[in-house]
């Protein structure tokens, strides 16, 4: 069975400093990937996605993810972190079953980032 | 254009009791899924739905577990006899099309709490 997994629980930065956010996924064949963030009291709200092409990946709010296929991973990065950034990350993979595709979640990383 | 929507946004009940959790999927939108999310776990997958058809529920508790997207009104997942284990968090999400993982657009989540 397909099956994701995020390397790191709880993150904390101070403002300016590098992100990566580990993930890395079981699946053979072919996947989909994604990075999704949910803020305080929000909703989840997709960051990035890959499904061919340049694996590197530009996401919004300056947010990248590489996806390099011989390590099975999709690690997110930022250059330089914002207090705004505070959130939970998750990352997941698209399971094509039935007919459709069906997202397996990580279980997801707390990012707080202090002034 | 609002948003997927779900309410109550925090729910308390004592166990034995009935949880109902409601979801109004995008303007346009005809597929519905909901994910749980357990303490310090990633959301999993629970059941698929489009208007009046269950199409996955491969992720739903055999038992005491329902979920329904009927013809007009919101989607509920409908949880009898509560348990403490069923305190989680419910998320929603729509798409327009079916087999495109990357258009589910997420609800806030409802928080519940079971006593």
């Amino acid at each position: 069975a397909q099956s994701v997994s995020q390397h790191n629980h709880h993150v904390i930065l101070s403002e300016a400093a590098s992100l990566e956010l580990g993930c890395n996924y079981s699946y053979g064949g072919t996947v989909n990937l994604f990075w999704y963030v949910q803020y305080p009291g929000q909703h989840l709200q997709l960051l990035l996605k890959y499904f061919s092409g340049d694996p590197l990946v530009k996401g919004i709010k300056g947010f990248e993810a590489e996806f390099i296929k011989s390590k099975f991973s999709f690690n997110l990065r930022k250059p330089s972190v914002q207090w705004s950034d505070t959130a939970e990350y998750f990352c997941a993979v698209t399971s094509f079953s039935g007919g459709y595709n069906k997202l397996i979640f990580g279980a997801g990383t707390r990012l707080a980032v202090h002034p | 254009n609002a948003g997927v929507m779900q309410n109550p946004r925090h729910l308390v009940r004592r166990r034995g009791q009935e949880a109902r959790l409601r979801c109004s999927p995008m303007k346009g939108h005809s597929h519905v899924y909901w994910y749980r999310q357990l303490p310090e776990e990633g959301l999993k997958f629970m059941v698929y739905l489009q208007k009046e058809n269950i199409i996955d529920e491969s992720g739903m508790p055999k038992e005491r577990f329902s979920a329904e997207f009927p013809k007009e009104g919101p989607s509920i997942l409908r949880i009898q006899q509560v348990v403490r284990g069923d305190s989680a968090a419910y998320f929603c999400a729509s798409s327009p099309r079916q087999g495109d993982a990357d258009t589910q657009y997420f609800g806030p989540g409802t928080r519940l709490t079971v006593l």
